[in-house]
């Protein structure tokens, strides 16, 4: 099975400044087709997870464009440029590959 | 306007097999390329990919859960059903099912369902 490891656990973010998430997998998530197979969710406080980033780079349908994704291989960066108060909850990073799909343990982001 | 929800038992003992639905709106099971996932997440914990079932019905599952897992589903209710058995009190946590898509049309995990609190509890 392929481990997700994220870092940092935590991060405490002052509104306007940058942000950024690392990720790291134990094998390489690039597919036969070309794409990275590594996707980033948040998780709002009470809420259900929310898809942010795919491919790696891919941004979802309604979001922002502060945030972006890069990385190659087995190591993801999620970037946030400008953080909003609207950003607090936990990201995860995952793996789609293969199965079994995994997740990385999570990074919450809080406003100082 | 894609939409899935989460339906089952809110609590169930120990030993005891657990059974959760996924209804899927707005999108055939049938799809081509289309895949829904079971999540789950203990209390305070990240989140734990379980199972998935696709379109064509190939079936995929967590190593660590394999043995007491099974995916299904009803394609003319357009549902997926998840069963657990042999339930126990670390399986308390909230049962999320999520669209994906498979590897030649992937596009990440979207949309996720509302979530179903599942307490093991005698």
């Amino acid at each position: 099975d392929i481990v997700m490891t994220q870092s940092p656990l935590s991060l405490s973010v002052i509104p306007g400044e940058p942000a950024s998430i690392s990720c790291r997998s134990s094998q390489s998530l690039l597919h036969s087709n070309g794409y990275h197979f590594l996707d980033w969710y948040l998780q709002k406080p009470g809420q259900s997870p929310q898809l942010l980033i795919y491919l790696g780079s891919d941004r979802a349908s309604g979001v922002p464009d502060r945030f972006s994704g890069s990385g190659s291989g087995t190591e993801f960066t999620l970037k946030i440029s400008r953080v909003e108060a609207e950003d607090v909850g936990v990201y995860y990073c995952m793996q789609a590959l293969q199965t079994p799909y995994s997740f990385g343990q999570g990074t919450k982001l809080d406003i100082k | 306007q894609v939409t899935l929800r989460e339906s089952g038992p809110a609590v169930v003992k120990p030993s005891q097999t657990l059974t959760l639905t996924c209804t899927v709106s707005g999108s055939s099971l049938n799809t081509g390329g289309m895949c829904v996932s079971w999540v789950r997440q203990s209390p305070g914990k990240a989140l734990e990919w379980l199972a998935l079932i696709d379109w064509v019905e190939d079936k995929y599952y967590s190593t660590s859960l394999k043995t007491r897992l099974t995916i299904s589903r009803d394609t003319s209710k357009n549902q997926v059903v998840l069963t657990m058995t042999n339930m126990d009190s670390v399986d308390t946590g909230t049962y999320y099912c999520v669209r994906g898509w498979s590897s030649g049309w992937y596009g990440g995990l979207d949309p996720w369902g509302p979530g179903a609190l599942v307490i093991v509890s005698s």
